[in-house]
């Protein structure tokens, strides 16, 4: 299995103040179709999960563009550019190159 | 406007098998690509990927899992059965259903969720 290792645990952030989330691959995440299937979820508290970026860096619909997603074979980061205050909770990346689907074991968002 | 929502028991006991069925809308499972897949949360963790079925019966399941594991689907009824064996306590979980699309490169892996149905193993 693909292991996801996600950095930091914690993200306390200021409203207004950029955020940051990494996330890197035990092995490259290049599907021999060229493609890189990086996802990004986010997860409110209390609620399901939700796909904010696949393919490492296309928003998903409904997606608010101050989210963005980078990277290339093991290295990955999702950023928000201005953290505003529905933005606290987990995220967690996936991959979908391989199966099984693996997870990261998440990042939580809140405000300092 | 596609939705799911996952249904079955609230609590089973220790080696009872455990029921979980995924109804849906907005989708069919008949069409080329679609894909319905399972994922389970234990409390306060992380998710972790259960198993898929896609609308070919192409079946597939986390290897640590897959002894006791069964995905199935019923197209006609818009619904996605999982069934787990022998359950155990760390089984305790919230398990959600998802929609998945593949055809290609064309991928939309877990787009939507259901809300989840919280399952405890205790006797």
């Amino acid at each position: 299995d693909i292991v996801m290792t996600q950095t930091p645990l914690s993200s306390p952030v200021t409203l207004g103040q950029p955020a940051s989330i990494s996330c890197r691959s035990s092995q490259s995440l290049v599907h021999s179709d060229g493609n890189t299937y990086l996802s990004w979820l986010q997860q409110r508290p209390g609620q399901p999960p939700r796909l904010l970026i696949y393919k490492i860096s296309n928003r998903f619909s409904g997606v608010p563009d101050r989210f963005s997603g980078s990277g290339a074979g093991t290295d990955f980061t999702l950023k928000i550019s201005r953290v505003e205050a529905e933005d606290v909770g987990v995220y967690y990346c996936m991959q979908a190159t391989q199966f099984p689907f693996t997870f990261g074991g998440g990042t939580k968002v809140e405000i300092k | 406007q596609i939705t799911l929502k996952e249904s079955g028991p609230t609590l089973v006991k220790p080696t009872q098998t455990l029921t979980l069925t995924c109804t849906f809308s907005g989708f069919s499972l008949s069409t080329s690509g679609v894909g319905v897949g399972w994922i389970r949360q234990p409390p306060g963790k992380a998710l972790e990927w259960l198993a898929l079925i896609y609308w070919d019966d192409d079946k597939r399941y986390s290897p640590s899992l897959k002894s006791r594991l069964t995905i199935t689907k019923d197209t006609s009824k818009n619904q996605v059965v999982l069934t787990m064996t022998n359950m155990d306590p760390v089984d305790t979980a919230t398990y959600y259903c998802a929609h998945d699309y593949v055809w290609g490169s064309y991928r939309y892996n877990l787009d939507y969720w259901g809300q989840g149905t919280l399952v405890t193993v205790s006797s």
